[in-house]
């Protein structure tokens, strides 16, 4: 079945340090891939998408690339802030559009 | 626009006692919709997730249930619940006009 990696972390960086957290996805056909952030206590909000091969979806500074090739859709930014610091998930959603796949989350600690 | 509401926001239970957490949603029409658990530290796990009323498909055996009595309230329910029932649940919705899934606030569920 479909399933999604990502690096478990946790990751500790400090303020203005440059983010990549690794994910990675296996799935039939051409899902939909996602990034979620949860900030603490509260529920998981959409960070960025990306519907195809080559597109990339961005928001708030974050950007993530959909490659087919690698099967990777990995998160980046350039320049951290304490604000940042959260659980980050990588998701898919199939095909058919019933089934999301959620990776086990990352978490990310800022320090200033 | 559309909105999810869980409640309640926090539920200490004893071991053995009944659950029953709701889920609704505004704001748009024959959604599909989902419960996640969140243990402490970990990533999510779907549990039911549903495609109309009276529709409930089981993702793991479990001590719990759910059920959906009208187009937009998802209920979360047990008879008796374990120590194991502790977590953060949260409830989701997605339509297929829209990619992504939308998530609630969340219920903090402690078992004593």
């Amino acid at each position: 079945g479909d399933s999604v990696t990502q690096m478990e972390g946790p990751v500790t960086l400090s303020e203005e340090a440059f983010l990549t957290i690794n994910c990675t996805y296996t799935a039939t056909g051409y899902p939909s891939l996602f990034w979620y952030v949860q900030y603490p206590g509260e529920g998981l909000q959409l960070l960025l998408k990306a519907t195809k091969a080559d597109d990339k979806g961005s928001n708030k500074g974050f950007e993530a690339t959909y490659r087919k090739e690698t099967t990777s859709f990995h998160l980046e930014k350039g320049s951290v802030q304490v604000s940042d610091s959260a659980v980050y998930f990588c998701a898919l959603r199939d095909n058919y559009g019933q089934n999301f796949v959620f990776g086990p989350g990352t978490r990310l600690s800022v320090l200033p | 626009s559309q909105t999810i509401h869980q409640w309640p926001a926090t539920l200490v239970q004893p071991v053995g006692s009944p659950l029953s957490l709701e889920c609704t949603v505004e704001g748009t029409s024959n959604p599909n919709l989902y419960w996640y658990r969140q243990a402490a530290g970990r990533g999510l796990q779907l549990l039911f997730y549903s495609v109309g009323i009276g529709q409930i498909s089981s993702e793991v055996p479990q001590n719990l249930s759910a059920s959906r009595p009208q187009d937009r309230q998802f209920i979360l329910s047990s008879k008796k619940l374990l120590l194991s029932d502790s977590g953060f649940y949260l409830c989701a919705w997605s339509v297929l006009a829209s990619i992504e899934q939308f998530f609630g606030p969340g219920t903090r569920l402690t078992v004593l």
